[in-house]
Protein backbone atom coordinates (compact mmCIF):
# COMPACT_ATOMS: atom_id res chain seq x y z
CA UNK A 1 0.00 0.00 0.00
CA UNK A 2 1.78 3.12 -0.94
CA UNK A 3 1.82 6.23 1.42
CA UNK A 4 1.92 9.88 0.29
CA UNK A 5 4.12 10.49 -2.74
CA UNK A 6 5.23 13.61 -3.65
CA UNK A 7 7.10 15.33 -6.22
CA UNK A 8 9.53 16.83 -7.71
CA UNK A 9 11.76 15.90 -4.43
CA UNK A 10 13.78 18.93 -4.79
CA UNK A 11 13.62 22.04 -6.67
CA UNK A 12 15.36 25.55 -7.35
CA UNK A 13 13.59 28.39 -8.90
CA UNK A 14 14.34 31.75 -9.12
CA UNK A 15 12.35 34.99 -7.55
CA UNK A 16 9.40 35.73 -9.89
CA UNK A 17 9.05 32.35 -10.86
CA UNK A 18 5.87 30.34 -10.81
CA UNK A 19 6.05 26.54 -9.35
CA UNK A 20 4.06 23.71 -9.02
CA UNK A 21 4.07 20.87 -6.58
CA UNK A 22 2.16 17.43 -6.70
CA UNK A 23 0.94 15.50 -4.06
CA UNK A 24 -0.86 11.84 -4.45
CA UNK A 25 -2.86 10.81 -1.31
CA UNK A 26 -2.33 7.40 0.50
CA UNK A 27 -5.26 4.92 -0.86
CA UNK A 28 -8.17 5.79 0.44
CA UNK A 29 -7.57 8.66 1.30
CA UNK A 30 -10.06 11.47 -0.36
CA UNK A 31 -8.48 14.78 2.08
CA UNK A 32 -5.04 16.45 1.03
CA UNK A 33 -3.79 19.03 2.98
CA UNK A 34 -0.48 20.80 2.52
CA UNK A 35 1.96 22.79 5.22
CA UNK A 36 5.13 24.55 4.52
CA UNK A 37 8.34 23.83 6.63
CA UNK A 38 10.84 26.68 7.03
CA UNK A 39 13.94 25.61 8.58
CA UNK A 40 13.97 25.04 12.05
CA UNK A 41 10.53 25.64 12.33
CA UNK A 42 7.47 23.85 12.61
CA UNK A 43 4.97 23.09 9.78
CA UNK A 44 2.66 25.88 8.78
CA UNK A 45 -0.81 24.98 7.34
CA UNK A 46 -1.22 26.39 4.19
CA UNK A 47 -5.05 24.98 3.02
CA UNK A 48 -6.76 22.17 2.50
CA UNK A 49 -8.89 20.31 -0.34
CA UNK A 50 -12.09 18.11 0.00
CA UNK A 51 -14.34 16.83 -2.47
CA UNK A 52 -11.97 19.03 -5.12
CA UNK A 53 -12.84 22.53 -3.66
CA UNK A 54 -10.32 24.26 -0.53
CA UNK A 55 -12.22 23.69 2.53
CA UNK A 56 -10.00 25.64 4.94
CA UNK A 57 -7.30 28.01 4.52
CA UNK A 58 -4.21 29.22 6.57
CA UNK A 59 -2.44 32.45 6.89
CA UNK A 60 -0.90 32.30 3.73
CA UNK A 61 -1.12 35.16 0.16
CA UNK A 62 -3.09 34.57 -2.89
CA UNK A 63 0.15 33.54 -4.27
CA UNK A 64 -0.84 30.29 -2.50
CA UNK A 65 -3.44 28.13 -4.81
CA UNK A 66 -4.03 24.85 -5.06
CA UNK A 67 -6.13 21.95 -6.80
CA UNK A 68 -7.32 18.73 -6.02
CA UNK A 69 -8.52 16.26 -9.24
CA UNK A 70 -10.96 13.45 -9.04
CA UNK A 71 -8.77 10.96 -8.22
CA UNK A 72 -8.06 13.22 -4.78
CA UNK A 73 -4.38 13.65 -5.92
CA UNK A 74 -3.23 17.65 -5.48
CA UNK A 75 -1.18 20.27 -6.75
CA UNK A 76 0.17 23.80 -4.79
CA UNK A 77 0.77 26.54 -7.27
CA UNK A 78 2.66 29.37 -5.80
CA UNK A 79 3.31 32.27 -8.00
CA UNK A 80 6.12 35.31 -8.23
CA UNK A 81 8.22 33.72 -5.63
CA UNK A 82 10.00 35.73 -3.04
CA UNK A 83 13.29 34.22 -1.29
CA UNK A 84 11.21 33.80 1.86
CA UNK A 85 9.50 30.85 0.38
CA UNK A 86 12.33 28.38 0.78
CA UNK A 87 11.11 25.67 2.59
CA UNK A 88 9.74 21.87 3.04
CA UNK A 89 6.12 21.69 1.49
CA UNK A 90 4.33 19.07 2.95
CA UNK A 91 1.08 17.00 1.66
CA UNK A 92 -0.47 15.14 4.05
CA UNK A 93 -3.96 12.69 3.57
CA UNK A 94 -6.36 11.73 5.48
CA UNK A 95 -10.05 10.28 5.35
CA UNK A 96 -12.85 12.77 6.03
CA UNK A 97 -14.85 12.05 8.57
CA UNK A 98 -16.82 13.44 11.62
CA UNK A 99 -13.90 13.01 14.00
CA UNK A 100 -10.08 13.30 13.95
CA UNK A 101 -8.19 10.76 11.96
CA UNK A 102 -4.53 10.73 11.70
CA UNK A 103 -2.88 12.69 8.79
CA UNK A 104 -0.61 11.13 6.82
CA UNK A 105 2.50 13.02 5.85
CA UNK A 106 4.55 12.41 2.70
CA UNK A 107 8.13 13.29 2.06
CA UNK A 108 7.91 17.09 1.06
CA UNK A 109 9.37 18.51 -1.81
CA UNK A 110 12.68 21.07 -0.73
CA UNK A 111 11.97 24.05 -2.79
CA UNK A 112 14.73 26.82 -2.83
CA UNK A 113 14.60 29.95 -3.86
CA UNK A 114 17.38 31.93 -5.29
CA UNK B 1 2.82 34.83 20.31
CA UNK B 2 2.44 31.57 18.96
CA UNK B 3 -0.52 29.60 19.07
CA UNK B 4 1.93 26.47 20.05
CA UNK B 5 5.15 27.22 21.91
CA UNK B 6 7.50 24.81 22.65
CA UNK B 7 11.37 24.56 24.37
CA UNK B 8 13.61 24.31 21.28
CA UNK B 9 16.26 22.98 23.06
CA UNK B 10 18.23 20.88 22.16
CA UNK B 11 17.79 18.78 25.10
CA UNK B 12 21.22 16.64 24.88
CA UNK B 13 20.58 13.28 27.38
CA UNK B 14 22.93 10.26 27.89
CA UNK B 15 21.19 7.30 27.02
CA UNK B 16 18.66 5.55 29.39
CA UNK B 17 17.87 9.13 31.31
CA UNK B 18 14.49 10.23 31.63
CA UNK B 19 14.13 13.81 29.53
CA UNK B 20 10.47 15.84 29.77
CA UNK B 21 9.09 18.15 26.80
CA UNK B 22 6.59 20.49 27.63
CA UNK B 23 4.24 22.65 25.27
CA UNK B 24 1.57 24.80 25.85
CA UNK B 25 -1.19 26.49 23.22
CA UNK B 26 -3.06 29.40 23.42
CA UNK B 27 -6.15 28.60 22.14
CA UNK B 28 -8.62 27.08 24.58
CA UNK B 29 -11.06 26.17 21.99
CA UNK B 30 -8.15 23.34 21.42
CA UNK B 31 -9.81 20.49 20.74
CA UNK B 32 -7.46 17.21 19.90
CA UNK B 33 -3.76 17.49 21.27
CA UNK B 34 -0.95 15.11 19.84
CA UNK B 35 3.28 14.45 19.49
CA UNK B 36 4.77 13.71 15.85
CA UNK B 37 8.08 12.96 15.56
CA UNK B 38 10.36 14.21 13.09
CA UNK B 39 13.91 13.15 11.88
CA UNK B 40 16.26 15.25 10.25
CA UNK B 41 15.11 15.74 7.04
CA UNK B 42 12.25 13.85 6.98
CA UNK B 43 8.06 14.52 7.22
CA UNK B 44 7.05 14.27 10.74
CA UNK B 45 5.06 10.71 12.43
CA UNK B 46 2.34 10.43 14.43
CA UNK B 47 3.78 9.57 17.88
CA UNK B 48 0.91 9.47 20.22
CA UNK B 49 -2.28 11.10 20.58
CA UNK B 50 -2.67 12.73 24.23
CA UNK B 51 -5.89 12.87 26.10
CA UNK B 52 -6.99 14.14 29.17
CA UNK B 53 -6.57 11.15 31.22
CA UNK B 54 -3.07 11.07 30.24
CA UNK B 55 -2.07 7.83 28.37
CA UNK B 56 0.94 6.10 27.61
CA UNK B 57 2.77 3.68 25.41
CA UNK B 58 5.43 2.15 26.49
CA UNK B 59 8.52 4.45 27.07
CA UNK B 60 6.21 7.54 26.05
CA UNK B 61 3.75 9.25 28.47
CA UNK B 62 1.67 11.99 26.94
CA UNK B 63 -0.55 14.49 29.62
CA UNK B 64 -2.76 17.07 29.39
CA UNK B 65 -3.74 19.63 31.49
CA UNK B 66 -6.77 21.74 29.69
CA UNK B 67 -7.15 24.25 32.47
CA UNK B 68 -3.21 25.01 32.28
CA UNK B 69 -3.19 24.85 28.49
CA UNK B 70 -0.34 22.82 28.30
CA UNK B 71 0.42 19.27 26.93
CA UNK B 72 3.89 17.19 28.14
CA UNK B 73 5.41 14.06 26.49
CA UNK B 74 7.99 12.56 28.74
CA UNK B 75 10.24 9.90 27.46
CA UNK B 76 12.28 7.27 30.24
CA UNK B 77 14.82 5.22 29.61
CA UNK B 78 16.21 7.07 26.27
CA UNK B 79 17.51 5.17 23.26
CA UNK B 80 19.96 6.50 20.67
CA UNK B 81 17.04 5.94 18.27
CA UNK B 82 14.88 8.30 20.20
CA UNK B 83 17.11 11.32 18.65
CA UNK B 84 14.67 13.73 16.35
CA UNK B 85 12.77 16.83 17.18
CA UNK B 86 9.31 16.42 18.55
CA UNK B 87 6.56 18.45 17.57
CA UNK B 88 3.54 19.82 20.25
CA UNK B 89 0.33 19.81 17.66
CA UNK B 90 -3.28 21.31 18.37
CA UNK B 91 -6.14 21.25 16.37
CA UNK B 92 -9.43 23.38 16.50
CA UNK B 93 -11.79 21.75 14.78
CA UNK B 94 -12.42 18.30 13.47
CA UNK B 95 -8.75 17.66 12.65
CA UNK B 96 -8.62 19.14 9.75
CA UNK B 97 -6.02 21.86 10.42
CA UNK B 98 -2.92 21.00 12.12
CA UNK B 99 -1.71 23.59 13.89
CA UNK B 100 2.66 22.73 15.02
CA UNK B 101 4.71 24.30 17.70
CA UNK B 102 8.20 25.05 16.90
CA UNK B 103 9.40 21.34 18.03
CA UNK B 104 11.72 20.18 20.42
CA UNK B 105 15.24 18.43 19.52
CA UNK B 106 16.56 15.90 21.24
CA UNK B 107 19.81 14.30 21.15
CA UNK B 108 20.36 11.02 23.20
CA UNK B 109 24.36 10.45 23.25
CA UNK B 110 25.78 7.04 24.20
Amino acid sequence: DAGVTQSPTHLIKTRGQQVTLRCSPKSGHDTVSWYQQALGQGPQFIFQYYEEEERQRGNFPDRFSGHQFPNYSSELNVNALLLGDSALYLCASSHDRLFYNEQFFGPGTRLTVL
Amino acid sequence: RKEVEQDPGPFNVPEGATVAFNCTYSNSASQSFFWYRQDCRKEPKLLMSVYSSGNEDGRFTAQLNRASQYISLLIRDSKLSDSATYLCVVTYNAGNMLTFGGGTRLMVKP
